[in-house]
């Protein structure tokens, strides 16, 4: 199965500036995901992330605020930019295998981001 | 109404207990049922998936879905403290352009 490293775990920002959040995985997947995961709530897609393509971001979010690079098979990065203390939550990156149909089936572990 | 409902607990049971976990959903076009278990500051890890009704049973987990009344369940037999985590459900439809997940049940399984 896929293992996933994201970088940053954890980071405290500074109201205004901009994160890069960096995605890798061990081997080569077509579709990377985005998700936002705030405390007591679902998981939410920010977007999905396909190599040569523009990413598809979901209703509520746009990508002036989370531009995404997919510049290979194996590596993926989330900008969260122009923070505010709403933007504070975790954000992970999943991958699917293809055992859920390119759907989401492994995670990393996550960054816990906090705006000041 | 939220698409998926799930208790967030938390569900707290001394060990060897049998844990019930469940999740409803109001989509019927939703064929495909996953279980996600995520312990603290981890990502979540697929514990199980099913297709349609019927029950699944992989060591001391049991998934089960029943759809007619749109109620998806998952049960740990013979728990352990190591089983502590918050477990989420999921579901897609056939087509896989809508995958939801539920907010989760926080379980602690106590010595």
């Amino acid at each position: 199965s896929a293992v996933i490293s994201q970088k940053p775990s954890r980071d405290i920002c500074q109201r205004g500036t901009s994160l890069t959040i960096q995605c890798q995985v061990d081997s080569q997947v077509t579709m990377m995901f985005w998700y936002r995961q705030q405390p007591g709530q679902s998981l939410t897609l920010i977007a999905t992330a396909n190599q040569g393509s523009e990413a598809t971001y979901e209703s509520g979010f746009v990508i002036d605020k989370f531009p995404i690079s997919r510049p290979n098979l194996t590596f993926s990065t989330l900008t969260v930019s122009n923070m505010s203390p709403e933007d504070s939550s975790i954000y992970l990156c999943s991958v699917g295998d293809g055992l859920l149909g390119n759907q989401p089936q492994h995670f990393g572990d996550g960054t816990r981001l906090s705006i000041l | 109404q939220k698409e998926v409902e799930q208790d967030p607990g938390p569900l707290s049971v001394p060990e060897g207990a049998i844990v019930s976990l469940n999740c409803t959903y109001s989509n019927s076009a939703f064929q495909y049922f996953m279980w996600y278990r995520q312990y603290s500051r981890k990502g979540p890890e697929l514990l199980m998936y099913t297709y349609s009704s019927g029950n699944k049973e992989d060591g001391r987990f049991t998934a089960q879905v029943d759809k007619s009344s749109k109620y998806i369940s998952l049960f740990i037999r013979d728990s352990q403290p190591s089983d502590s985590a918050t477990y989420l459900c999921a579901m897609k439809d056939n087509y896989g352009q809508n995958f939801v997940f539920g907010p989760g049940t926080r379980l602690s399984v106590l010595p």
